[in-house]
């Protein structure tokens, strides 16, 4: 009943690597997202993109970026890792069918920068 | 600017009780709102949703109300159980393309 996967649950990166995080869904969605979660601050909307190619900036894009080459892909990179960019990141995929509304998260990945 | 709020941070009720999570939004032209629950280490999950042109949806022991004038929905569960203590994230949806979360509510309730 695999849904929405993450490549990695723990990562340690050191300071300036550059870092992919890489998310499947098979859905089928059109709509995916990438998300951080640190405490206090909740899930905060990092890209999303509502199409193959397509990428949209959320709350919080800074450091970041994006690619979405194919429906079931959508890639986060981080350039060049900072401190501050210690969290877990969650991604999820989100469908619209039947009138419905559900969005399907991955387990996370929780990314340690040193 | 957070647009989704929930100003609670944390919720104890007793089991067999009613809980009641709160959240207010901004933007008035968000079109659909979701509750999600999340456990430690594991990624959110769907609970509930309510289109913006409804004011209640029910779902088993779960209700959310919507009150567009005031901006502000909650999430009713009754009655709660041990094993709904969790972290709810309210969230709510534009353009059918851009979700934004609130903060999140950790509720516990005790046995």
């Amino acid at each position: 009943d695999v849904k929405v996967t993450q490549s990695s649950r723990y990562l340690v990166k050191r300071t300036g690597e550059k870092v992919f995080l890489e998310c499947v869904q098979d859905m089928d969605h059109e709509n995916m997202f990438w998300y951080r979660q640190d405490p206090g601050l909740g899930l905060r909307l990092i890209y999303f993109s509502y199409d193959v190619k397509m990428k949209e900036k959320g709350d919080i894009p800074e450091g970041y970026s994006v690619s979405r080459e194919k429906k079931e892909r959508f890639s986060l990179i981080l350039e060049s890792a900072s401190t501050n960019q210690t969290s877990m990141y969650l991604c999820a995929s989100f469908s619209t069918g039947a009138g419905r509304y559900e969005q399907y998260f991955g387990p996370g990945t929780r990314l340690t920068v040193t | 600017d957070q647009q989704v709020k929930q100003n609670s941070p944390s919720l104890s009720v007793q089991e067999g009780r009613i809980s009641i999570l709160n959240c207010d939004y901004t933007n008035s032209m968000f079109d659909y709102f979701l509750w999600y629950k999340k456990y430690p280490a594991e990624g959110p999950t769907f609970l509930i949703s309510i289109s913006s042109i409804k004011d209640k949806n029910e779902d088993g022991r779960f209700t959310v109300f919507l009150n567009k004038s005031a901006k502000h929905l909650s999430l009713h569960i009754v009655p709660s159980q041990p094993g709904d203590s969790a972290v709810y994230f309210c969230a709510a949806l534009l353009n059918n393309n851009d979700m934004r979360f609130g903060a999140g509510t950790r509720l516990t309730v005790k046995p």
